[in-house]
């Protein structure tokens, strides 16, 4: 495909239950990130992968949520027992390096609403 | 703890009414600032990149500026398809986490 793309587009579930989001970068692109955008706000930096190096997690916000990466292709993200709080669009980005000042390039993001 | 700030959160502007966001973030160590263009209910659009004070970037009728402090996007001339939210992220020296601003909302009425 031409860009980044995530699925499931929109996600509702009842708090306590499991998610899965997915992401799709962008062929080639070594570099990933995930990021969470509450409604009115900027994003919040989740956790970050770079080719086959150990992933930069220090931006989860506790160990209910947790990611992964097979290589330099898909990633999902998955948030155990879910609670309202978790309730936001998760966007993924990815890029051609990832240490570097270099462009990411954004996904449309996964709308995740707990009840 | 190295912040990005936008101001205004929000900005009302008549078609052609030319203006300026601003994006300030503590020092810290610059390696890049990034401008990103988010329509409603999409991810983050590109827009420009700048490395170092007193680097400009155009495209079309948005100019980014850069100083050792803070950033402009200036609009010129905008027209009702520029309204969209703008951010602004930070890369610093240390790490490799983008720190992105809260935004600023743009309304350009026809």
């Amino acid at each position: 495909g031409a860009g980044v793309s995530q699925s499931p587009s929109n996600k509702v579930t009842e708090k306590g239950k499991d998610v899965e989001l997915r992401c799709d970068p962008i062929s080639g692109h070594t570099a990933l990130y995930w990021y969470r955008q509450r409604l009115g706000q900027g994003l919040e930096f989740l956790i970050y992968f770079q080719g086959n190096s150990a992933p930069d997690k220090s931006g989860l916000p506790s160990d209910r949520f947790s990611a992964e990466r097979t290589g330099e292709s898909v990633s999902t993200l998955t948030i155990q027992r879910t609670q309202q709080e978790d309730s936001a669009v998760y966007l993924c980005a990815s890029s051609l390096a990832g240490a570097g000042a270099d462009t990411q390039y954004f996904g449309p993001g996964t709308r995740l609403t707990v009840l | 703890e190295d912040q990005v700030t936008q101001s205004p959160e929000a900005l009302r502007l008549q078609e052609g009414e030319s203006s300026s966001l601003n994006c300030s973030y503590t020092v810290s160590g610059l390696r890049g600032l990034f401008w990103y263009r988010q329509d409603p209910g999409k991810g983050p659009e590109f827009l420009f990149t700048l490395y170092s004070a007193g680097e400009e970037k155009e495209k079309e009728r948005l100019k980014a500026t850069l100083t050792k402090k803070e950033s402009f996007l200036h609009i010129t001339a905008p027209k009702p398809e520029d309204s969209a939210t703008y951010l602004c992220a930070v890369l610093f020296n240390y790490g490799q986490n983008f720190v992105f601003g809260p935004g600023t909302r743009l309304s350009v009425l026809p």
